[in-house]
């Protein structure tokens, strides 16, 4: 069974600009949370889609904004990017909604640059 | 949200059993607490979760405390490819909180 797959892998942009990043799940699984990692706060929630429905949401800004299509597959969105905004950023799936007693499977994430 | 405590670094020697605390004192009753591991330049990976009772699985051990205000992974003998950041991660059954933390960086010394 292939694993969470991200694209593009690395990602350089410049301020005020606008990125998307897409993920697709392992198949079979319905959700999808995103993570921003940076060295300074570590691992941070972003949100989490199961069915098309955002169920779950951290404390960001709303630039950073998500969705997720009927396939499972799922696209996270940056508007007016800021130099703080250059992380490494994680999508992980999972079968039932993320949480209790279900593990989250990760992919390798998109790095991206912020210039 | 509630949120863990861990050191930010241990080593261990190579084929030792390594003991990794996390600190959750205000843990709630529906709180489930996780173990990942991030590997460099990867991904986080799961490695064990449990609720009240001390769990087991082929990669570690999971002892949790009678309070439930802490917990230790066990891993039974380091190999070099367990040096990783372990993150520690109270998940609720209602919100879905995740809160990662820093992390404990564990060096295995060979």
């Amino acid at each position: 069974k292939a694993g969470v797959t991200q694209t593009p892998r690395y990602l350089i942009k410049t301020r005020g600009q606008q990125v998307t990043l897409s993920c697709s799940p392992i198949s079979g699984h319905r959700s999808v949370s995103w993570y921003q990692q940076t060295p300074g706060q570590g691992l941070q929630f972003l949100f989490e889609y199961f069915s098309e429905t955002q169920r779950n949401k951290g404390n960001f800004p709303g630039r950073f904004s998500g969705r997720q299509f009927s396939n499972s597959r799922s696209e996270m969105n940056v508007s007016t990017l800021e130099l703080g905004d250059s992380a490494l950023y994680l999508c992980a799936s999972s079968f039932l909604q993320a949480g209790v007693s279900d593990t989250q499977y990760f992919g390798p994430g998109t790095r991206l640059t912020v210039l | 949200d509630a949120k863990t405590t861990q050191p930010n670094s241990m080593e261990s020697n190579e084929e030792e059993p390594v003991h990794l605390p996390c600190n959750h004192s205000t843990i709630s009753g529906t709180d489930y607490i996780h173990w990942y591991r991030q590997l460099p330049s990867q991904g986080p990976e799961y490695v064990i979760h449990g609720l009240t009772s001390n769990v087991n699985n082929r990669m570690a051990s999971l002892a949790i405390a009678e309070d439930r205000k802490s917990s230790t992974l066990i891993l039974h003998r380091a190999t070099l490819r367990d040096a990783a950041v372990y993150y520690c991660i109270l998940i609720r059954d209602t919100g879905n909180q995740f809160y990662f933390g820093t992390g404990t960086s564990l060096t295995v010394i060979p």
